[in-house]
This record gives structure tokens, sequence and C-alpha cells, in this order.
């Protein structure tokens, strides 16, 4: 099992629609999460942190976190086109590096 | 804001050379971290470092090294460059184990 799994995608929403990436993690210690964004070419970009159980609101962006489940997921709301990205979910491990999914594409079709 | 730069954004060497790539954090972060970025496999731990002088390999050490003489900058180093280490290499910089990676801007390297 890997440590932090993110289905591949691709994920197709149509412009507006809510967009929701989920994240689950296998180390029940982890006390960070993060979401970031990469454009194809650039470097990835933080967009959310996360601590705690619960839902945190940032803007059209939303990441919650069930420690109970281990999963972390990011809701993107009345999604746009430039949200077309491929987004990573990243958890800290037990040696206190962040382990990184493989990322979710997400396509915002207009 | 964080600022995390890369001495180059695109790099083309030759099979067999000594690459140098390097790194340096404004923000006098404690770690820092080098990765590479293929498609299919992610973000792959090569080095990082929690203080001055220090490293630790990560997932992927072969064929690399690095150096971390002062505190802002984390160089990682290609002792026999080959082709395949073409690659997207990324530096990351954190204050802690809690806290977000801050990325540079990345730096695309292809071997020749």
């Amino acid at each position: 099992q890997k440590e932090v799994e993110q289905n591949s995608g691709p994920l197709s929403v149509p412009e507006g629609a809510i967009a929701s990436l989920n994240c689950t993690y296998s180390d029940r210690g982890s006390q960070s999460f993060f979401w970031y964004r990469q454009y194809s070419g650039k470097s990835p970009e933080l967009i959310m942190s996360i601590y705690s159980n619960g839902d945190k609101e940032d803007g059209r962006f939303t990441a919650q976190l069930n420690k109970a489940s281990q999963y972390v997921s990011l809701l993107i709301r009345d999604s746009q086109p430039s949200d077309s990205a491929t987004y990573l979910c990243a958890v800290n491990g037990n040696t206190g590096k962040l382990i990184f999914g493989q990322g979710t594409t997400l396509q915002v079709k207009p | 804001d964080v600022k995390v730069t890369q001495s180059s954004r695109y790099l083309v060497k030759r099979t067999g050379e000594k690459v140098f790539l390097e790194c340096v954090q404004d923000m006098d972060h404690e770690n820092m971290f080098w990765y590479r970025q293929d498609p299919g496999l992610g973000l792959r731990l090569i080095y990082f470092s929690y203080d001055v002088k220090m490293k630790e390999k990560g997932d992927i050490p072969e064929g690399y090294s690095v150096s971390r003489e002062k505190k802002e900058r984390f160089s990682l180093i290609l002792e026999s460059a080959s082709t395949n280490q073409t690659s997207m290499y990324l530096c990351a910089s954190t204050p802690d184990g809690n806290s977000p990676l801050h990325f540079g801007n990345g730096t695309r390297l292809t071997v020749t």
C-alpha cells in the first residue's frame, strides 16, 4: 500500500461545478496535510494547509480532514478553466518528511 | 514571501559531465530538499538536509551527491551525468517537519 494515495484521474468537470479531489494516507501519526497545485512544466504551488479535523475554507477552496478515516480532500467551488492542473496531496510522515501522492489531474471544461 | 531560487531554469549537458544544480533560500529555513519529477513517477526525494553540513539520503540517491556549506544554499551534484538523469529537478525548503515545503521554479535538465 502506498503511503499517500490519490486517483490519478483525469477528473473532468464543467466550468462552474464543484471539483472534489480525494487523498488517503497510511500513517495514523501524521499531523500536517497540504494540497499543492502544479501546472504543466511548473513547480508545485501550495494552496491549502490543514492540521486538525474538519473543514478549512480559503476562497473557492475547502480542505477537509478526517483523521479517523485517514483521508483528506480538496473541494474547488465554481471551477474555472484556470483551475486545470495536477493537484498533489502531501502528508508529513513519521520521519518528518513530506510524503507526496502521485497527483490528480483536473480538467475544467468551458 | 519565501523565495527559493534555483540557478538555472533549463540546462543541457552531455553524458559523463559533472553537473551542479544550485538552490538558495532566503528565509533561514533549516530543512532543504532535492526532488526529481518524471511523468508517471511523481515526486521522488533524492537528498535532504536538516542543518549545515548535514545530509541524508532520500529514496533515489544513486548517482547524486549534495553539499550544504551554508544554511541558505543546498547544491545537488551529478557526478557523471547519464541520460536517465534527464528530468525536472525541484529544490524545496521548510522551517520544520510540520510546515509546508516551498519549492523553487525547477530546473529542467536534459542529458544527451
